[in-house]
């Protein structure tokens, strides 16, 4: 079965510091990979997604994540994080079949202190 | 906008009480999808729908029902509230492939005293 580990609960940056949140999946074969973002109170964002190609993938707001087989990885990374970056983050993936549905791992809340 | 709305944004139920959560998207998508957060535990899939006609249990369907109206509407109905299903609902639409991935919408707040 599909699975997704986020394995920080809590990560606490400096503004202006770099940015890593962790992302390992479990899946068969090659899956569809997302990073969602959640302001408090707000719905999910999406952030941005990798399915073939290129595994450095750019998303909104100046993230990025690249999407590493070997290690059944999907990071997402920021090279200057803002006060305005503060939320929750999740990672999710997804099987390439019709109707698919999603599976998110359990979101990492990113703290940005001044 | 174009997007998903759900209605309504905060509900307070008491233990047994019924309702239903609406949700609605304009994007002509396909599939649509409920699901509940909680603490810590992420989204977890209650039912989704693959397209208009089907409907199937997710992960956690226990104390749910589900209607896909039409294409543009799927609600969530709780028969007997419990305070176990305290938690923030989310509807989500996609194509039928979801290769480009979900949209959500704002979340429903529900508390069962």
């Amino acid at each position: 079965a599909q699975s997704v580990t986020q394995p920080d609960i809590h990560i606490t940056v400096s503004e202006g510091a770099s940015l890593e949140l962790r992302c390992n999946y479990s899946y068969g074969a090659t899956p569809y990979l997302f990073w969602y973002v959640q302001s408090p109170g707000q719905g999910l964002q999406l952030l941005l997604k990798y399915f073939s190609g290129d595994t450095l993938v750019q998303g909104i707001k100046g993230f990025e994540a690249e999407f590493k087989r070997s290690q059944s990885s999907f990071n997402l990374r920021k090279p200057s994080v803002h006060w305005s970056d503060a939320a929750e983050y999740f990672c999710a993936v997804g099987p390439m079949e019709y109707g698919n549905k999603l599976v998110f791992g359990a979101g990492t809340i990113l703290r940005v202190k001044s | 906008n174009a997007g998903v709305t759900q209605t309504p944004k905060f509900q307070v139920l008491k233990t047994g009480q019924s309702m239903t959560l609406q949700c609605a998207q304009d994007m002509n998508h396909n599939s649509m999808y409920w699901y509940r957060q909680d603490p810590g535990m992420g989204l977890r899939l209650i039912y989704y729908s693959a397209s208009e006609g089907t409907t199937d249990k997710g992960e956690v369907p226990n104390g749910y029902n589900v209607s896909r109206l039409n294409k543009r509407e799927f609600s969530l109905r709780l028969e007997s509230a419990a305070p176990s299903q305290t938690s923030v609902y989310f509807c989500a639409s996609s194509e039928l492939f979801a290769g480009r991935g979900y949209t959500f919408g704002s979340g429903t707040r529900l508390t069962v005293v």
